[in-house]
């Protein structure tokens, strides 16, 4: 059966770090593109960020240079570290898989991030 | 910046046909892709790669694309089907981005 779980979410302060993962089973994290989908509260889907088969990585506008995905595949689990956060970094964030290209066919549950002093 | 134009409410009537539309300049070299979210949970992908449906999803829904618009259509729509949609593509540079979404009230 196919999960992604993802963790790591919580309450920090605006210019605080935070690491979220995605712990996937019934698939392989390395033989897919995976991604990470955000959504503030009361609004639409924000694409995040993609990490592909080759490694190679994309980030949208709004979180370049702040945030990092990353894999670890002897976890089969995919990462997003966030740093220099922002209120507007407030959203639930979820981790989904493309399996054959840039999208998503598959959804974890999402982890909170609440951004406030 | 690139944007993906979506209307912001469709209303049908239940056995309607709903239509949602999503304009994009780069649709004619992208692939466009549905999500269906109702409230409090994850989104659901319903059509990808234009026009293709997933496995468990009903055939009332179909995708089109022709030119800068890719089309979502619910024939016979349920009351199930209610809750925001969203389309998905890429721009030229392979960054991700959504459309606004569409709230689809059958009633």
């Amino acid at each position: 059966e196919v999960q992604l779980v993802e963790s790591g979410g919580g309450l920090v302060q605006p210019g605080g770090s935070l690491r979220l993962s995605c712990a996937a089973s019934g698939f392989t994290v390395s033989s897919n593109y995976m991604s990470w989908v955000r959504q503030a509260p009361g609004k639409g889907l924000e694409w995040v960020s993609v990490i592909y088969k080759s490694g190679t990585t994309y980030y949208a506008d709004s979180v370049q240079g702040r945030f990092t995905i990353s894999r670890d595949d002897s976890r089969n689990t995919v990462y997003l570290q966030m740093n220099s956060l922002r209120g507007g970094d407030t959203a639930v964030y979820f981790c989904a898989r493309g399996p054959t290209g840039p999208y998503f066919d598959f959804w974890g549950q999402g982890t909170l991030v609440t951004v406030s002093s | 910046s690139y944007e993906l134009t979506q209307p912001p409410s469709v209303s049908v009537s239940p056995g309607q046909t709903a239509t949602i539309t999503c304009a994009g300049d780069a649709l004619p070299r992208r692939h466009a892709y549905w999500y269906q979210q109702k409230s409090g949970q994850a989104p659901v992908l319903v059509i990808f790669e234009d026009i293709k449906r997933p496995s468990g999803i009903p055939e009332r829904f179909s995708g089109s694309s022709s030119g800068t618009v890719a089309t979502l259509t619910i024939s016979g729509a349920q009351v199930e089907d209610e809750g925001d949609y969203y389309c998905y593509s890429t721009d030229l540079s392979d960054n991700g981005l959504f459309g606004a979404g569409t709230y689809v009230t059958v009633l």
